[in-house]
């Protein structure tokens, strides 16, 4: 069963408009993380955020936010003022201490910012 | 911050030869790596799981006599495609875990492995 799922295969956001980023999870564990990383056209991964399972708040990191809804299994990035710079590829992964601490990504969603 | 380096970048090999990808860790010790294949337009997916000292955990369908890993030291991992085929054309990314922080995942820079 899918692990991590991102419904989006492709998003269009205009320069300098928020776009989210949809990512649904699906575990048993009490302790687990959520990542997203961004895959520029080179196949670098480029960690953006984190979110623990146990974190009260909303992780933040620049123009980077995580929405988490953890009643809804929910890990939705939030880029802010979008920029050309950001057309990229963008994983989601949950971490889980009964997968030996491996990344397990979803399929991920390409994003092009147009000006 | 930390940096994990992975050579080469870019293989190209005849079918029927061996090829061997080194992940290294610079400045962090990786008590645990972790190897993904990544096909085009598709998603990282986890080969293996390399613990410094011990065996590798391969996951399901991955062929453990055709994708050597070893992680000799705590900075060091090596993925060997055994008598490659043109199948085996993908690219390889290394993760290296930092135990020290909950997000401590460092990628290195990705093999382009092609057989010919």
């Amino acid at each position: 069963a899918q692990k991590i799922t991102q419904t989006q295969p492709g998003m269009f956001v205009q320069e300098k408009e928020a776009v989210t980023l949809d990512c649904t999870y699906d575990t048993s564990d009490q302790s687990y993380g959520l990542f997203w990383y961004k895959q520029p056209s080179s196949g670098e991964m480029i960690f953006l955020i984190y979110q623990g399972s146990y974190d009260e708040q909303n992780a933040t990191e620049g123009r980077y936010s995580l929405n988490f809804q953890k009643a809804r299994k929910s890990a939705n990035l939030v880029i802010s003022a979008s920029q050309l710079g950001d057309s990229a590829m963008y994983f989601c992964a949950m971490r889980e201490v009964n997968s030996g601490y491996a990344l397990n990504f979803g399929k991920g969603t390409s994003l092009l910012v147009t000006p | 911050g930390a940096v994990v380096s992975q050579h080469p970048s870019r293989v190209i090999c005849k079918s029927g030869t061996s090829v061997k990808i080194e992940c290294r860790s610079l400045d962090f010790q990786a008590t645990t790596m972790f190897w993904y294949r990544q096909f085009p337009k598709q998603s990282l997916m986890l080969m293996a799981t390399s613990n410094e000292g011990s065996k590798a955990t391969y996951e399901q369908g991955v062929e453990k006599d055709k994708f050597l890993i070893n992680h000799a030291s705590l900075t060091l991992s090596t993925l060997t495609v055994t008598s490659a085929h043109p199948e085996d054309s993908s690219f390889y990314i290394c993760s290296a875990r930092d135990s020290r922080v909950n997000y401590g995942y460092t990628f290195g820079s990705g093999t382009r492995l092609t057989v010919v």
